[in-house]
């Protein structure tokens, strides 16, 4: 597609129970990037991967965070063992060399 | 001191009136500037980027102060349409982007 998919657009989940999220970048785009957003809140980074290098974990909240991306393109992020305060909105964006990021819409998840 | 910072607002202007935003960054390796609008419960989309030169679209112009450091969006004649939170963002070449927290502008009738 033309531009940045996510998936699923909303999950709820059980307290414990493991996610995972999925991002579909723009074709050729080689950074991504994971966000999240509580509401009224600032952007979060999460982590970042551009090109073969190693990806930048440094927003990583905690261990049970993770993502990979696989072949350079599409790139999952999981999340074991949710807590309620892991509510929010997952972004993910991709961009090419200096150029401005775009978005997709977002995964709203929800822990009950 | 954060790497981008920006004043949270809330920016109240009625409409038509003319508003700006500054923001600062600290690392002076920053070669790339973004101005993104964010509505409520949105992703955040592109507005424009700040060139050196200065740029303008339509009733938006983006500034860049390289030796102050700084970024600045101006926004003529509001329109409602406008209210938005207004993100600042700054790159080093090669490196991860950098977002400011935000402006929150409202624009009243």
């Amino acid at each position: 597609g033309a531009g940045v998919s996510q998936s699923p657009s909303n999950k709820v989940t059980e307290k414990g129970k493991d996610v995972e999220l999925r991002c579909d970048p723009i074709s050729g785009h080689t950074a991504l990037y994971w966000y999240r957003q509580s509401l009224g809140q600032g952007l979060e980074f999460l982590i970042y991967f551009q090109g073969n290098s190693a990806p930048d974990k440094s927003g990583l909240p905690s261990d049970r965070f993770s993502a990979e991306r696989t072949g350079g393109s599409v790139s999952t992020l999981t999340i074991q063992r949710t807590q309620q305060e892991d509510s929010a909105v997952y972004l993910c964006a991709s961009s090419f060399g200096n150029q401005p990021q775009h978005f997709g819409d977002g995964t709203r998840l929800s822990i009950l | 001191r954060k790497e981008v910072e920006q004043d949270p607002g809330p920016f109240n202007v009625p409409e038509g009136a003319t508003v700006a935003f500054n923001c600062t960054y600290s690392n002076s390796a920053s070669q790339s500037f973004f101005w993104y609008r964010q509505d409520c419960r949105k992703e955040p989309k592109l507005l424009m980027s700040v060139y050196s030169s200065g740029n303008e679209d339509g009733r938006f112009t983006a500034q860049l102060n390289r030796a102050s450091q700084y970024i600045s969006l101006l926004i003529r004649d509001s329109k409602l349409s406008d209210s938005a939170t207004y993100l600042c963002v700054v790159q080093v070449t090669n490196r991860k982007l950098i977002w400011g927290l935000g402006t929150s502008l409202a624009v009243n009738p």
